[in-house]
Order: C-alpha cells, then structure tokens, then sequence
C-alpha cells in the first residue's frame, strides 16, 4: 500500500516565526508533489506543486523536495494567525493523488 | 464564473435511503474525482473518471456509486450498503488524469457534508 506519512500536530508557532511542515511518501516512483491548505469546514485549496529535488519558494512559502530521502516540506515565512489550518500533503500514484492525513497548525498571536 | 459546484451543502438521510451528491464543473476538465474526509482524517478516493462513460474505483467504493454521462458532472450516490455515510465529501476535477510527472493538479469544490439521521 502506497503510503503518505505527515505528523498530525498540531504544530504551534508564534506569529512572525518560521513554521515547518514535512511529509515523507513510500513510492520511489512518485513523481509529481502538492501541498494543500484546508480550513476547518472547508475543501483544499492549493498552495504549492513542486516536481523536481531542491526548493521552490513562492510568497512566504517554500516547498522543498528530496527524492532520494522521500521527503517533502513545506516552510511557511513570518507565519500569521490566518495561516492556521491543517496542511495535507498529496502525492501522485499512477493516475491519482494519496492524501496524507494532514498536519495542523496553530499559530499564536 | 468558472469553477467547481457541489450540492447540496448540507444533506441529512435517514438509514436505509439512497442519497446523490451533485458535482458540476465548468473548467472543461476530463477528470473528476470523489472523496470522503472523516473527522481529523484525510482525503480517501471513493471513484474517478478520467473520461466521459468509464470511472475506476478507489480505495473506499464499496455502497457507492457514480456515473459520468456529460463531461461537467459527476453524481456520486450514497447506497443504503454503505455502512457509515456520515462524512464530508469532496468533489475534485483536474485537467487530465494524474499521472508521473504530470504538472497537473487537482481543484476541489466546496463539499457536502452528509449526516445519517
């Protein structure tokens, strides 16, 4: 079973500071990686895609990938109480997307 | 105004009873995805389509069923065999199919939250 792996939290920050978000996947042959934000009673809604290793930065946030250690993070800059909310990681599978089962942040004013 | 609908928003069955969640979108997207969120869980794919007239299952089908006639819509009916129902169900469509290394990404609608009375 193909698997997507995130720490369920919750993960709390103070406002300003760096938060830090990771995901670790079981298929090598994965290819293609997303980061989702979802607020309580609400759908995803996309954040970030990154296909290839290294970093991706849009805004405040930055995906960074690792293929060789099968990770995927998620760095949100100068986070903000309106960042709080349950990140999910997906990652593709043949034809689909597997969800993580999402990590939730809290940040504190 | 393109984008992803579903309804209704808020959907209350009584056991026993079949229940169909809408989804339509305007995107001009072939594929179209179900899943089902339960409380403090993730995303579990319930069906796909990734064209009009043929849809796979996914990880959870089992008391549900979909059907894809026209491109834009993909119903999902809640069967009386599904077990526990109860959960938030998500819509999704993308531009193609996933596949390895593919750029596309999937968009989600707003939900219907189904409650079994």
């Amino acid at each position: 079973q193909k698997e997507v792996e995130q720490n369920s939290g919750p993960l709390s920050v103070p406002e300003g500071a760096i938060a830090s978000l990771n995901c670790t996947y079981s298929d090598r042959g994965s290819q293609s990686f997303f980061w989702y934000r979802q607020y309580s009673g609400k759908s995803p809604e996309l954040i970030m895609s990154i296909y290839s290793n290294g970093d991706k930065e849009d805004g405040r946030f930055t995906a960074q990938l690792n293929k060789a250690s099968q990770y995927v993070s998620l760095l949100i800059r100068d986070s903000q109480p309106s960042d709080s909310a349950t990140y999910l990681c997906a990652v593709d599978n043949t034809d689909k997307l597997i969800f993580g089962t999402g990590t939730r942040l809290q940040v504190f004013p | 105004d393109g984008g992803i609908t579903q309804s209704p928003k808020y959907l209350f069955r009584k056991e026993g009873q079949n229940v169909t969640l809408s989804c339509e979108q305007n995107l001009n997207h072939d594929a179209m995805y179900w899943y089902r969120q339960d409380p403090g869980q993730g995303l579990r794919l319930i069906y796909y389509s990734q064209i009009v007239n043929d849809f796979q299952k996914g990880d959870i089908a089992e008391g549900y069923s979909v059907s894809r006639e026209k491109k834009e819509s993909f119903p999902l009916t809640v069967t009386s065999a599904q077990k526990n129902p109860t959960a938030f169900y998500l819509c999704a469509s993308s531009i193609d199919s996933i596949r390895p290394g593919s750029t596309d990404t999937q968009y989600f609608g707003p939900g219907t939250r189904l409650t079994v009375l």
